[in-house]
């Protein structure tokens, strides 16, 4: 079993419609959880960095980590053409150099 | 703003090659990190360092060998290149442990 598990899609909405992204892990020890965004050609940039349960948001971006049933996911509001990209969910445990990356979900966002 | 940069984005080079690839960081990370990323499989950590000359191997460290004689630079090296790592490869750093990584353009490398 992959230590993060995430569906590649690709998932294709419409502009204007919610994203849902989301990820399953399996070791309850991961306390740091993040979302890169890697456009076409370039390497992954950081979106959201979160620690342990709850929510966070950042303007048209949600991230939520439901560390019970060891889940996370990234909304998208109002999406928009732009955001067309592959987007990874990544988790990290206390004190640990290694990140876990997810395989990422291609999303197309549709004009 | 952080900045990662690799010495090449595309690399073509032939069976058996020795292939270096650089990576360079200005923003005084400690952490730097060298992957490769294939389709269906994510990112792969190949080696990651903590420190100057401090090493350590990933999940797929065979067929790799890295070099960190400063702390701005990291270095990959394929002894020699074979087919089976065609793939792109990305270097990160980050500023300490747990923090968020920030990487570079990548480096499309493909063994002919």
């Amino acid at each position: 079993q992959k230590e993060v598990e995430q569906d590649p899609g690709p998932l294709s909405v419409p502009e204007g419609a919610i994203v849902s992204l989301n990820c399953t892990y399996s070791n309850s020890a991961f306390q740091y959880f993040m979302w890169y965004r890697q456009y076409s050609r370039k390497g992954p940039e950081l979106l959201m960095y979160t620690y342990s349960s709850g929510n966070k948001e950042d303007g048209r971006f949600t991230a939520q980590v439901d560390k019970s049933s060891k889940y996370i996911s990234l909304f998208i509001r109002d999406s928009q053409p732009s955001d067309s990209a592959t987007y990874l969910c990544a988790v990290i445990n206390t004190g640990g150099f290694k990140t876990i990356f997810g395989a990422g979900t291609r999303l197309f966002v549709k004009a | 703003d952080v900045k990662v940069t690799q010495s090449s984005r595309y690399l073509v080079k032939r069976t058996g090659e020795k292939v270096f690839l650089e990576c360079v960081q200005d923003m005084d990370h400690e952490n730097m990190f060298w992957y490769r990323q294939d389709p269906g499989l994510g990112l792969r950590l190949i080696y990651f360092s903590y420190d100057v000359k401090m090493k350590e191997k990933g999940d797929i460290p065979e067929g790799y060998s890295v070099s960190r004689e400063k702390k701005e630079r990291f270095s990959l090296i394929l002894e020699s290149a074979s087919t089976n790592q065609t793939s792109m490869y990305l270097c990160a750093s980050s500023p300490q442990t747990g923090a968020e990584q920030y990487f570079g353009p990548g480096t499309r490398l493909t063994v002919t």
